[in-house]
C-alpha cells in the first residue's frame, strides 16, 4: 500500500516569507506525527495529532509555527515569516493508533530559507 | 532535549564485517526503537525493543535493551553495502509515543 507521502519534496523561501508543508499519512491512521532535523539540533519533534486534535504541541519552536489536520488525515505545517533558522528537513510520520508504537515517515520536505 | 546518545559517531567497516552501535538514554523508557536513514530523508524502521525485553533478533540485526545502565546496542551481522546509512535509535516518552531520538551512527560498509 501507499506509504506516508510529503510535499513539496524541497522548498527555497526567501526569509519572511510563509511556507505550507504537506503531508499525506498512510489510509486509516490516526496519529500523526510532525519532526526536524537540522544539522545543529538533531531529529526533534514538533506536534502530535491524534485524529484532528493536537494534544501535544510542546515542540512547537516558536509561535511562527503552527499545523493542522483535516478530516483525521492530511495535516499541513505551516511557518510564518521564515528565519534562516527554520532552514531544515522537515519529517511527518504516521501511526495506527494508541499502543501501536513503530511510526512510519514520509521522505520529508528540505526546507531552505535564504 | 535529545534522549539517546549513540557511541560511535560514526563506522567505516568491510563488507562482511559485523558493526555495532551504541545508544544511551536518561529517562526511563516504554520500548527503545532503531531507525535507518539514507541519504538524510526518510527514516525506516527497524526494530523495537521493549523495556521488559532484553535482546531480540530481526534477520541480521540484533539489539539488546540493558534498563539498569539506559543503555541499547544494535549489531548488523555480515554487513552489506546496502547497510551504508545513519542508524538513529529512539525512545517513546508519555502515551502519545512521541520520539525523541540520538544523534546517529553513519556508518559506512565498503564494498
Amino acid at each position: 500500500g501507499a506509504g506516508v507521502s510529503q510535499s513539496p519534496s524541497n522548498k527555497v523561501t526567501e526569509k519572511g516569507k510563509d511556507v505550507e508543508l504537506r503531508c499525506d499519512p498512510i489510509s486509516g491512521h490516526t496519529a500523526l506525527y510532525w519532526y526536524r532535523q537540522s544539522l545543529g539540533q538533531g531529529l526533534e519533534f514538533l506536534i502530535y495529532f491524534q485524529g484532528n486534535s493536537a494534544p501535544d504541541k510542546s515542540g512547537l519552536p516558536s509561535d511562527r509555527f503552527s499545523a493542522e489536520r483535516t478530516g483525521g488525515s492530511v495535516s499541513t505545517l505551516t511557518i510564518q515569516r521564515t528565519q534562516q533558522e527554520d532552514s531544515a528537513v522537515y519529517l511527518c510520520a504516521s501511526s495506527p493508533g494508541t499502543g501501536r508504537e513503530t511510526q512510519y515517515f514520509g521522505p520529508g520536505t528540505r526546507l531552505l530559507v535564504l | 532535549s535529545q534522549q539517546g546518545e549513540e557511541d560511535p559517531q560514526a563506522l567505516s567497516i568491510q563488507e562482511g564485517e559485523n558493526a555495532t552501535m551504541n545508544c544511551s538514554y536518561k529517562t526511563s523508557i516504554n520500548n527503545l526503537q532503531w531507525y535507518r536513514q539514507n541519504s538524510g530523508r526518510g527514516l525506516v524502521h527497524l526494530i523495537l525493543i521493549r523495556s521488559n525485553e532484553r535482546e531480540k533478533h530481526s534477520g541480521r540485526l540484533r539489539v539488546t535493551l540493558d534498563t539498569s545502565k539506559k543503555s541499547s546496542s544494535l549489531l548488523i551481522t555480515a554487513s552489506r553495502a546496502a547497510d551504508t546509512a545513519s542508524y538513529f535509535c529512539a525512545t517513546t516518552l508519555g502515551g502519545n509515543n512521541r520520539l525523541a531520538f540520538g544523534k546517529g551512527n553513519q556508518v559506512v560498509v565498503i564494498p
